[in-house]
């Protein structure tokens, strides 16, 4: 159980268009999910915290409105990187929570962006 | 995160055991967790502790839990080409919020 599946695995895109990512929960209901970026050879970092039906928590330096979030369900959360350029390309890693120990959380396989 | 430190990098032969290493500045987490990440996916839960236990031991994991030093331990016994991977210890804040270390890269050879 906890399967989380993330939409597209890849994509490439051109600068100034915009890009949906989604991340969906398969067999539990998520009332939190969590963006997360990752840069090469780095750790996780922590964009914003969504709660089923409440906007979304974003963390100190991130771009409310280039990184759009919607948790409209307790299944499907999803990100939308607005009027992208190069340097928002990354990898993008959802999770979704809570599970039974302390918050835990179920992460994505990942969300390869790459803007030319 | 600054929060949590990893080395870096770990190199083992085969066969041999690894031993990953973790400290960590918050204590009141009542988990820690390490997590595997194979390239180009996402992190995949290996094994967690409970903050009141000193080991736990799953299969060829072993988690040593030092809270004094704050200090955890991954150990993978008999290390196969399949482990090559980077390892993030972790574990959540009072706001619900999960703290990773650097990851540290374990690369195993023949």
């Amino acid at each position: 159980g906890a399967v989380v599946s993330q939409h597209p695995s890849w994509v490439i895109c051109k600068s100034g268009t915009s890009v949906k990512i989604e991340c969906r929960s398969l067999d539990f209901q998520a009332t939190t999910m969590f963006w997360y970026r990752q840069f090469p050879k780095q750790s996780l970092m922590l964009m914003a915290t969504s709660n089923e039906g409440s906007k979304a928590t974003y963390e100190q330096g991130v771009e409310k409105d280039k990184f759009l979030i919607n948790h409209a369900s307790l299944t499907l959360s999803t990100l939308t990187v607005t009027s992208a350029h190069p340097e928002d390309s990354s990898f993008y890693i959802c999770s979704a929570g809570p599970g039974t120990r302390d918050n835990e959380q179920f992460f994505g396989p990942g969300t390869r962006l790459t803007v030319l | 995160g600054e929060d949590v430190e990893q080395s870096l990098f770990l190199s083992v032969r085969e066969g041999d055991s690894s031993v990953i290493n973790c400290t960590y500045t918050d204590s009141s987490s009542t988990y820690l967790y390490w997590y595997k990440q194979e390239p180009g996916a996402g992190l995949q839960l290996l094994t967690y502790i409970f903050s009141n236990m000193d080991m736990k031991q799953d299969q060829r994991l072993t988690v040593l839990l030092n809270k004094k030093d704050k200090h955890l331990s991954l150990r993978i016994a008999d290390t196969q080409t399949g482990d090559s991977a980077i390892y993030f210890c972790a574990y959540t804040d009072s706001w619900g919020k999960l703290q990773f270390g650097a990851g540290t890269q374990v690369v195993v050879t023949p």
